[in-house]
């Protein structure tokens, strides 16, 4: 069971937006920084969003993080068929003095 | 950018010591910026942290795994390793090395991955 909450997965069509929310705790999500990693099948995580809404350079505007509290949500817009993968949220946790997963989203563009 | 490459022997038996290399290309390990992270996925299962070194040699582990588990750093050879002992079958995964950017926290590039299997 993983330290980081996330839904299994989320669906939706072609164009339109979802989010994907990661619920943590006060020694987590709501006193460090929260990142995303996109997995695309059969490959590594690769680095989405940073510092709860910074994006790495050629990441697309439709990628967006944001933090409220104890969680955390990816929002992504016009949803492509590429963008089929699993997502991962990540943090620091201070009790545990050690980094911390979500259990991950599967995507599927319908 | 950095690039990082893991090599491991791809099968270790039940009881023995896993042991991986993390090679660092267009970049240092004995850079100030950036730790040395070590993460795995079990097949068909989601990432777990192992850990993080510094240039310096601190470290941090995941408690579930630090009594078997060290990471070290090689600077005259640019690479970093993973050692866990007494494996299992529930070792086997893919393993990833990769750099954590401490002051942001955050991982920022990733290797490959290397199948890691325990099995007699």
């Amino acid at each position: 069971q993983s330290v980081l909450t996330q839904p299994p997965s989320v669906s939706a069509a072609p164009g339109q937006k979802v989010t994907i929310s990661c619920s943590g705790s006060s020694s987590n999500i709501a006193q460090n920084f929260v990142s995303w990693y996109q997995q695309l099948p059969g490959t590594a995580p690769k680095l989405l969003i940073y510092e709860h809404n910074e994006r790495p350079s050629g990441i697309p505007a439709r990628f967006s993080g944001s933090r409220s509290g104890t969680s955390a949500t990816l929002g992504i817009t016009g949803l492509q068929t590429g963008d089929e993968a699993d997502y991962y949220c990540g943090a620091w946790d201070s009790s545990l003095s050690g980094w911390v997963f979500g259990g991950g989203t599967k995507l599927i563009v319908l | 950018q950095l690039q990082l490459q893991e090599s491991g022997p791809g099968l270790v038996k039940p009881s023995e010591t896993l042991s991986l290399t993390c090679t660092v290309s267009s970049g240092s390990v004995s850079s100030d910026t950036y730790y040395w992270g070590w993460i795995r996925q079990p097949p068909g299962k989601g990432l777990e942290w192992i850990g993080n070194i510094y240039y310096r040699g601190t470290t941090d582990y995941n408690p579930s795994l630090k009594s078997r588990v060290s990471i070290s750093i090689d600077t005259s050879k640019n690479e970093f390793s993973l050692r866990l002992s007494s494996v299992t079958a529930a070792d086997t995964a893919v393993y990833y090395c990769a750099t954590y950017y401490g002051s942001g926290s955050f991982y920022q590039y990733w290797g490959r991955g290397s199948l890691l299997t325990v099995s007699s």
